[in-house]
């Protein structure tokens, strides 16, 4: 089926630098998705996008974090500066509508050191 | 409090076995999604099932929206199913994110 591509699937920064996270989502999806999950606990909801916009962010998206699709390209999730608890695997996601099933990607590793 | 509850958060199958997998849900849904975790991390869909019951193979998912609850079930349970089994659900409230239960570690032993 359809799938969301993310690039890199791993990455290891130095805390203080800036990362930038890609997601290639399905096509014709039009809402996109980020979710943090620290190894071991729970999937948490970052932000979703539509239309260009963030719609919703969550306590844990920092002021550090961005997120922008420039003309249709890749869906990017920005951390600048990074910190040591930014460690995690990060997921991007994608659906037709804000009520459909979502694709998930395989994830970005990033270990801030 | 809670809105996605799984149980068990664990369980350990011989080979063969079925296996029930439970969500629970404190609040209205718009879109309801079951999820195998691999261990490596990666998600692979198992159903949309906002409502009713699918079929896939040796899968089954029933939601019966009314008691707020969705089920998974495993029959003939093989080791290579072991992994975590996360249920994800939309709330009713406007806005278009998935909350996720904490998941159900399943290990199937030969």
């Amino acid at each position: 089926g359809p799938k969301v591509l993310q690039i890199p699937s791993h990455q290891i920064i130095d805390m203080g630098q800036m990362v930038t996270l890609n997601c290639d989502p399905v096509s014709n999806h039009l809402y996109f998705y980020w979710y943090k999950q620290i190894l071991g606990q729970q999937m948490e909801f970052l932000v979703n996008f539509y239309n260009g916009k963030v719609m919703e962010k969550s306590k844990l998206f920092k002021d550090q974090f961005s997120v922008e699709r420039p003309d249709g390209s890749y869906f990017t999730l920005k951390i600048q500066p990074t910190a040591l608890e930014d460690s995690a695997v990060y997921f991007c996601a994608s659906s037709f509508t804000g009520n459909s099933d979502y694709t998930f990607g395989s994830g970005t590793r990033l270990l801030v050191i | 409090g809670q809105q996605v509850q799984q149980s068990p958060a664990s369980l350990v199958l011989q080979e063969g076995e079925n296996a029930e997998l439970q969500c629970n849900f404190s609040t209205s849904l718009n879109s309801m999604q079951w999820f195998y975790q691999r261990p490596g991390g990666s998600l692979v869909s198992l159903f949309y099932n906002p409502s009713g019951t699918k079929h896939s193979g040796r899968l089954t998912s029933t939601t019966v929206i009314k008691e707020r609850r969705s089920s998974l079930h495993i029959s003939s349970s093989q080791t290579t199913d072991s992994g975590t089994y996360l249920c994800a659900l939309e709330p009713n409230t406007g806005n278009y994110k998935y909350v996720f239960g904490a998941g159900t570690r399943l290990k199937v032993i030969a």
